[in-house]
């Protein structure tokens, strides 16, 4: 079986400040790995994605992830915040029929 | 081009009601998935389509739920005797993959806003 699990339900970063989001993952096979954010009333947006290529992954927005087996992590980084990172956002991993089995989420907050 | 599009975005029933909700995939889209997403149980796979079959169905609640998808394109997600636990936003997802280890990017639709009174 596959899960992930998302530390901190909540972060609050200052705008400038570096924003990272804990993800690890639990996988028997090797894991496709997913970042997406959602917008307050919106859907959900690839933020980037890991597919057993680069093991640091750039995504949209100046969004990054890496991949550490030895960690079994997925963690996203951004050097620096925005007021408009301002979401929620998912981890995500794949099985084998590509359903996504996600993470319990984290609401990024950014204050001025 | 046009993304993934669900209908209605909004539907509030009444307890023991039947409701369906459509979800349009992105044109050429082979895979199409149903997702529902709640205060209590975060986001939660429900189905997925692989052309007109759903070779997974494991995330379905209870029998009172059914999809369908026809001509490989448009899904309606059917819920009978709606219950207030029902109450979430159900997501719609397509993507070009066919499943297996090919894996490409799931496009979300904007959801369906169900409430239960």
């Amino acid at each position: 079986a596959q899960s992930v699990t998302q530390l901190g339900s909540h972060v609050s970063v200052s705008e400038g400040a570096l924003v990272l989001l804990r993800c690890n993952y639990s996988s028997s096979v090797p894991p496709y790995l997913f970042w997406y954010v959602q917008y307050p009333n919106q859907g959900l947006q690839l933020l980037l994605k890991y597919t057993s290529a680069a093991t640091l992954v750039k995504g949209i927005n100046g969004f990054e992830a890496e991949f550490k087996k030895s960690e079994t992590s997925f963690h996203l980084t951004k050097p620096s915040a925005h007021m408009s990172d301002a979401a929620e956002y998912f981890c995500a991993v794949s099985s084998h029929t590509d359903k996504l089995i996600f993470g319990t989420g984290t609401r990024l907050q950014v204050f001025p | 081009g046009a993304g993934v599009s669900q209908s209605p975005s909004n539907k509030v029933t009444e307890k023991g009601k039947d409701v369906e909700l459509r979800c349009d995939p992105i044109s050429g889209h082979t895979a199409l998935y149903w997702y529902r997403q709640s205060l209590g149980q975060g986001l939660e796979f429900l189905i997925y389509f692989q052309g007109n079959s759903a070779p997974d169905k494991s995330g379905l609640p209870s029998d009172r739920f059914s999809a369908e998808r026809t001509g490989g394109s448009v899904s309606t997600l059917t819920i009978q005797r709606t219950q207030q636990e029902d109450s979430a936003v159900y997501l719609c997802a397509s993507s070009l993959t066919r499943g297996g280890r090919g894996i490409g990017e799931q496009y979300f639709g904007p959801g369906t806003r169900l409430t239960v009174t």
